[in-house]
């Protein structure tokens, strides 16, 4: 079955340590998403690349940075500058122009000690 | 300002009560309205809206936009212990050279037996 492969589930880091979350989606989607979720916050938007080897920043990139070497694969690393990186987070990803509807991962818990 | 505002933020019925759930939008190039629901982890598409005054409708959930008013309404009949899950409506807007979703906060739906 296709669909979107968050890993790991659950993560537990200390204070000052970079995290990388992966994401990998066999649904042969081009374009790709990462958002934050924080209790009564709703999703935010973290960058998302439309294409292989190229992303754009959204409303809340500040202390992450991605990667988008092949068209599966959209990790996501929490650096130390995240200053509260302690949220959940979402990976979703979409066909292509003209199409509509976000296909989500089910999510990383990160919790930073 | 937020551009997607949802209410209420948390709602607490009885087994059988209908519900009202409200979205209202303040976008400059509307092209879709989106609602999904999130039980535990991966949001999960429910309606997509473009029209103003045509309902969707899915078994006891229906849902209809009215774009002169910015607004639309999920409606769930006979609610039942499985529809509780947050809520999450989120609008498109055109032109922006990419696909994007911008989140209300969602709303948080408890059915108690």
């Amino acid at each position: 079955d296709g669909g979107i492969t968050q890993s790991p589930k659950y993560l537990f880091r200390k204070e000052g340590q970079n995290v990388t979350l992966s994401c990998e989606q066999n649904l042969n989607h081009d374009a790709m998403y990462w958002y934050r979720q924080d209790p009564g916050q709703g999703l935010r938007l973290i960058y998302y690349s439309q294409i292989v080897n190229d992303f754009q920043k959204g409303d809340i990139a500040e202390g992450y940075s991605v990667s988008r070497e092949k068209k599966e694969s959209f990790p996501l690393t929490v650096t130390s500058a995240q200053k509260n990186p302690t949220a959940f987070y979402l990976c979703a990803s979409i066909r292509g122009p003209g199409a509509n509807v976000l296909t989500f991962g089910a999510g990383s818990r990160l919790t930073v000690l | 300002e937020d551009k997607v505002v949802q209410s209420p933020l948390s709602l607490v019925v009885h087994e059988g009560d209908t519900v009202t759930l409200n979205c209202s939008y303040e976008v400059t190039n509307f092209r879709s309205l989106l609602w999904y629901k999130q039980e535990k982890k991966a949001p999960t598409f429910l309606f997509m809206l473009t029209s103003s005054g045509i309902e969707k409708k899915s078994g006891r959930l229906s849902s209809i936009l009215d774009k002169k008013e910015l607004f639309s309404i999920l409606n769930i009949t006979a609610t039942q212990t499985g529809d509780s899950a947050i809520y999450l409506c989120a609008v498109e807007e055109a032109g922006a050279g990419s696909y994007q979703l911008t989140f209300g906060k969602g709303t948080k739906l408890s059915v108690i037996p």
